[in-house]
């Protein structure tokens, strides 16, 4: 149980194009989603928690017009990578919640901009 | 808000020996410490997780123990096997609190020789 699936697990783009990744809690319903970003070597960094049926909150630094994050269901988020630059480039990772405290994470998303 | 710090950043071990993460947080009032582990270009799995009204949890051989008065709980390994190497994280959060998110530790990348 509690299996969370991303889509892609991989895309490379064009500089100034838009990217969407899928989220998707399998076996239990989302009530929150947490979208991070990771580089390498480094730690998980959150980019902004979403509830579904409402806006998202988004971490101070990250701009919400240009990674548009979106829960119409409690089973799927997207996050939209809008306007897609080479510093964008990155590993985007979903989690997900029900009720409890407890976060579990998607595979993650290798997103690269040429 | 809360900070943790996990130690050490990398840790090499021989099949079969022991291994041991720690991390001390900031906020007192936190109450959940999940630990994540994470292969190369995969997302964070949930291993264990301990909440503030327990001292340990074991799981085969698994184990994590909490110190609420010094704020720090720690992550045992034993008879650690090649497929263990990965890298850890630990996390804490304060439940209940409405918007409550994990901060997680830098990391441990742990390294298991044959």
């Amino acid at each position: 149980g509690a299996v969370v699936s991303q889509h892609p697990s991989w895309v490379i783009c064009k500089s100034g194009t838009s990217v969407k990744i899928e989220c998707r809690s399998l076996d239990f319903q989302a009530t929150t989603m947490f979208w991070y970003r990771q580089f390498p070597k480094q730690s998980l960094m959150l980019m902004a928690t979403s509830n579904e049926g409402s806006k998202a909150t988004y971490e101070q630094g990250v701009e919400k017009d240009k990674f548009l994050i979106n829960h119409a269901s409690l089973t799927l988020s997207t996050l939209t990578v809008t306007s897609a630059h080479p510093e964008d480039s990155s590993f985007y990772i979903c989690s997900a919640r029900e009720w409890g405290d407890t976060q579990y994470f998607g595979p993650g998303t290798r997103l690269t901009v040429l | 808000g809360e900070n943790v710090e996990q130690h050490p950043s990398t840790l090499s071990v021989q099949e079969g020996d022991s291994a041991v993460i720690k991390c001390t947080y900031s906020d007192s009032a936190s109450n959940y410490f999940p630990w994540y582990k994470q292969e190369l270009g995969k997302g964070p799995q949930l291993i264990i997780d301990i909440r503030s009204n327990v001292g340990e949890k074991k799981d085969q051989r698994i184990a994590v123990t909490l110190n609420k008065t010094a704020k720090h709980f720690s992550l045992h390994i034993t008879e650690t096997q090649p497929e263990d190497s990965a890298v850890y994280f630990c996390a804490a959060i304060l439940r209940g609190s409405g918007y409550s998110t994990l901060t997680f530790g830098k990391g441990t990348m742990l390294l298991v020789s044959p």
